[in-house]
Parts: C-alpha cells; structure tokens; sequence
C-alpha cells in the first residue's frame, strides 16, 4: 500500500509556456501533500507543503505566483510551473503524507524547458 | 535555521560488508526522523522514527533514533550490490502554524562492490 503516482514523467515544453504535474495518492488519502525539486546529484529540496482544501504554504525562495499549486481532494494535487523557463528545468517529485511524518514519494516528473 | 547532516557523504564497500550510516541534526520542535532510500528516481521510504532508542528493524536494515544527542543511524547488514544508492535522512519538524517543517541532510552515496 501507500503508492504515489505521478504525471506526466517526462515533459519536454517550450520557454513561456506552462506545464502541469499531477501528484495522485492511489491507495490513502494524503491530507498533505509535499513539492519537491531535485538538481543532478543533489538532495531534496522542499518547494511547498499543500493541504487539501487550503493555499499552499511555500518555502523561502520559491515564487508561489511561478509555482502554482492546487490540492483539490484527499487524492489530488497538482502543481504548474507557468512561464517556464530553462532554468525551470529539474525533476520534480510530490509525496503524500499517509499518517503525520510519514510520507510516500511519487515516481517524479522530469522537467526540461527548451 | 534547521540542520540535518549525513555522514559518510560517500561510502564504497564490498559486498558482505555491513555499514552504518549516521545522520545528526539541529532543528525546533522535532517531531520524527524519516530514513529514504533513493536509487535512479524518487526516495523510497525505510524508516519514521519518533522515539529514542527503539530500533525499527525491516530485513537486512536497521535504525535507531537517539533524541537526546540528536542522531540517527541506518545500519545494513551483509550488503548486496542492490543496496548501491544514496541514503536520505530528513527530519520532520512541527511548525504550529498547520504544516509541518521538513529538512532533507544531503544524502550518504552508498556503493556496494561485488
């Protein structure tokens, strides 16, 4: 149990435009639900923490009218990167919290802005 | 400012051997130490540890918190070349305000030779 998924795993989009990413806990109800993004061979970073229902709360540094995110339901959130830019361009994973501090990650989403 | 450190930042073994991973940390309000195993894509979940000195077991790994020096460490017995990724530790902090701190160390690069 406790499996995450995400989608699209890889998007390839063009400068200016705007992608979303789907975060989907399949098997339990993620009251909260965290963004990451991760740089080659660096660890995680936290971008934000959504709960369902409510505005997310971002981290330091990260432009919450740039990353936009929704947690709609118990099951759902999705985050959207609008005006993407080269620099945009990481993995970037989701986890849902199962119980409080313990959280599933979803598979990750590769990013790349041309 | 929230703290977690690993060590070894790397750690090159033969297969057999068996390793200890440590992770320290400096935070407010520590509410669970959270162990991730990370291979080519998202972390996967080991470990949630809230209490000191209660080993949390699962096969050929092990864990222990000591909450009052601050530390954890994953031990793996009899590696195997599967066990090779980078071991995340991070550290779950209660903020008060409805969502929780989370702070990821850099990650200990475990490489298992046959």
């Amino acid at each position: 149990g406790a499996v995450v998924s995400q989608h699209p795993s890889w998007v390839i989009c063009k400068s200016g435009t705007s992608v979303k990413i789907e975060c989907r806990s399949l098997d339990f109800q993620a009251t909260t639900m965290f963004w990451y993004r991760q740089f080659p061979k660096q660890s995680l970073m936290l971008m934000a923490t959504s709960n369902e229902g409510s505005k997310a709360t971002y981290e330091q540094g990260v432009e919450k009218d740039k990353f936009l995110i929704n947690h709609a339901s118990l099951t759902l959130s999705t985050l959207t990167v609008t005006s993407a830019h080269p620099e945009d361009s990481s993995f970037y994973i989701c986890s849902g919290e199962r119980t409080v501090g313990e959280q599933y990650f979803g598979p990750g989403t590769r990013l790349t802005v041309t | 400012e929230d703290k977690v450190v690993q060590s070894p930042l790397s750690l090159v073994v033969h297969e057999g051997d068996t390793v200890t991973l440590n992770c320290s940390y400096e935070v407010t309000n520590f509410r669970s130490l959270l162990w991730y195993k990370q291979e080519k894509k998202a972390p996967t979940f080991l470990f949630m540890l809230t209490s000191s000195g209660i080993e949390k077991k699962s096969g050929r790994l092990s864990s222990i918190l000591d909450k009052k020096e601050l530390f954890s460490i994953l031990n793996i017995t009899a590696t195997q070349t599967g066990d090779s990724a980078v071991y995340l530790c991070a550290v779950v902090t209660y903020s008060g305000g409805g969502a929780d701190g989370l702070t990821f160390g850099k990650g200990t690069h475990l490489i298992i030779q046959p």
